[in-house]
C-alpha cells in the first residue's frame, strides 16, 4: 500500500500477558518511529530506528517495551507483562532520511489500540 | 530539554470564522524544525507543514496559514473561513538537537478544533 500499516487495529489483552504490534513503513523509508497516544500523556516518543539500528530508545517506558526491525522494514514492538497503564494508542511513523538529518516529515500509520484488562 | 505548549485545548467556532491555534515551543538548539499535524476524528495523524528554524517567512496554503516568530517562540496555525471538516484535533511539534537521534517530535498537547456548522 501507500501508506504506513499497523496491526492489529484493536489488541484487548489481560494483565500480565505478552502483546506484539507491527508496523510496516512506507516503502523506501528508512526512519521507523514508534509513539504512544494515551488520555493523560499525551503523543509520546518511544523508539526511532534508522535501518534495522535504533540509535534512540529513550522513551520506552521500562524493560517491558522492546521493539525490533528487520530487513530494514517491518518493526515489531513487544510489550510483556502488560500492565493496565499500557492502555494506549500506539502510532507508528515512517520517514525517508537524507543527509540534513532533520528534515523529513514523519508519516503517522492509523495506529494499533491497546485495551489492557 | 524541548518542550511544546498549546495553551488552548478546546476550541469552538461556527463555520467562516477564522480562527488561530497557538503553538509556543521552548529549545537551545539552534537548527530545529517545527510541524504541525491534524488528527481527525478516524485517528490518523496527517502532516500539514513543516518550517526550520532559518527560515521565519510565513506560509499560506489555501485557507491554512503560518506565523512562525522566533522572537517570541511561536509557530501560530490560521485557518480562514472555518469549514466543518476542519473539526480535528491539531498537534504542533518540534524537532531539534545534533545527534541522529533528534528526528524524534516533541508534541504539545493538542487543540480540539470544532467547527459548528
Amino acid at each position: 500500500g501507500a501508506g504506513v500499516s499497523q496491526s492489529p487495529s484493536n489488541k484487548v489483552t489481560e494483565k500480565g500477558k505478552d502483546v506484539e504490534l507491527r508496523c510496516d513503513p512506507i516503502s523506501g523509508h528508512t526512519a521507523l518511529y514508534w509513539y504512544r497516544q494515551s488520555l493523560g500523556q499525551g503523543l509520546e516518543f518511544l523508539i526511532y530506528f534508522q535501518g534495522n539500528s535504533a540509535p534512540d530508545k529513550s522513551g520506552l517506558p521500562s524493560d517491558r517495551f522492546s521493539a525490533e526491525r528487520t530487513g530494514g522494514s517491518v518493526s515489531t514492538l513487544t510489550i510483556q507483562r502488560t500492565q493496565q497503564e499500557d492502555s494506549a494508542v500506539y502510532l507508528c511513523a515512517s520517514s525517508r532520511t537524507s543527509g540534513r538529518a532533520y528534515m523529513n516529515e514523519q508519516f503517522f500509520g492509523p495506529g494499533t489500540r491497546l485495551t489492557v484488562l | 530539554a524541548q518542550k511544546v505548549t498549546q495553551a488552548q485545548t478546546e476550541i469552538s467556532v461556527v463555520e467562516k470564522e477564522d480562527v488561530t491555534l497557538d503553538c509556543v515551543y521552548e529549545t537551545r538548539d539552534t537548527t530545529y524544525y517545527l510541524f504541525w499535524y491534524k488528527q481527525p476524528p478516524s485517528g490518523e495523524l496527517v502532516f500539514l507543514i513543516r518550517r526550520n528554524s532559518f527560515d521565519e517567512q510565513n506560509e499560506i496554503s489555501g485557507r491554512y496559514s503560518w506565523n512562525f516568530q522566533k522572537s517570541t517562540s511561536s509557530f501560530n496555525f490560521t485557518i480562514t473561513a472555518s469549514q466543518v471538516v476542519d473539526s480535528a484535533v491539531y498537534f504542533c511539534a518540534l524537532s531539534a538537537g545534533t545527534i541522529q537521534g533528534a528526528q524524534k517530535l516533541v508534541f504539545g498537547q493538542g487543540t480540539r478544533l470544532t467547527i459548528n456548522p
